[in-house]
């Protein structure tokens, strides 16, 4: 176990709806990284946030967008959904203080019908 | 721009043998870390070993090893005395030395060990 965590862990919807993905980074950590990973694909680097700020954007969509509570824990919001937005969502978590690793989640596997 | 390559998307190796797996990546960076991750069919992401840029000697952890090549850009990893629960994607990552950088992936290779 990791220590983050992500719900739901199974999303089922329709193309054209939105959707929100939640993940509760390990405790302590202020570093948030999401992921997707499409069919039999490695993972590619959406966004990333520290203590509530963006860090870094990678290849996110316009119509994905996400943020970072003072909690902490983050929220991916995926809206105007595709049949190929359907992909596992991995939220990973790091300290970012010196320690290199980052601690992924079990992931969201969403499937858009 | 980094990227990671992994060349072979299937490999399947004999219960006990030895496998190795092969990455490559490209970056100007000097400083940087590599990372081999594990995925099994529960999705999970299991980190196997990683391995700072300067440091010349080879991480290693019980039965994975690698072979770090910085000059050749290459960092393949060694599964010794394979076992059924070896059996998993593999990702090869890559991450500048920045602390709160984000990992670059390979694509992944399938192994299978067979019984």
């Amino acid at each position: 176990d990791s220590g983050v965590t992500q719900t739901p862990k199974h999303l089922i919807t329709a193309t054209g709806q939105r959707v929100t993905l939640r993940c509760s980074p390990r405790s302590g950590d202020l570093s948030v990284y999401w992921y997707q990973q499409s069919l039999d694909q490695g993972l590619q680097f959406l966004i990333q946030y520290y203590n509530g700020e963006e860090r870094a954007k990678g290849n996110i969509l316009e119509r994905f967008s996400a943020q970072q509570f003072p909690d902490l824990h983050s929220e991916l919001n995926l809206s105007s959904l595709e049949l190929g937005d359907s992909a596992l969502y991995f939220c990973a978590s790091s300290d970012a203080t010196g320690d290199y690793e980052q601690y992924f989640g079990p992931g969201t596997r969403l499937t858009v019908t | 721009a980094q990227t990671v390559t992994q060349s072979q998307p299937e490999m399947s190796v004999q219960e006990a043998e030895t496998v190795t797996l092969s990455c490559t990546y490209d970056t100007s960076e000097n400083n940087y870390y590599l990372f081999w991750y594990k995925q099994p069919p529960s999705r999970q992401m299991i980190l196997v070993i990683r391995q700072e840029a300067y440091k010349q000697q080879n991480a290693t952890e019980n039965r994975f090893s690698v072979n770090f090549q910085k000059a050749a850009k290459s960092f393949s990893l060694k599964i010794s005395d394979s076992q059924l629960g070896d059996t998993a994607m593999y990702f090869c990552a890559f991450m500048k030395a920045v602390v709160g950088n984000q990992f670059y992936f390979g694509t992944g290779t399938s192994l299978t060990v067979i019984p």
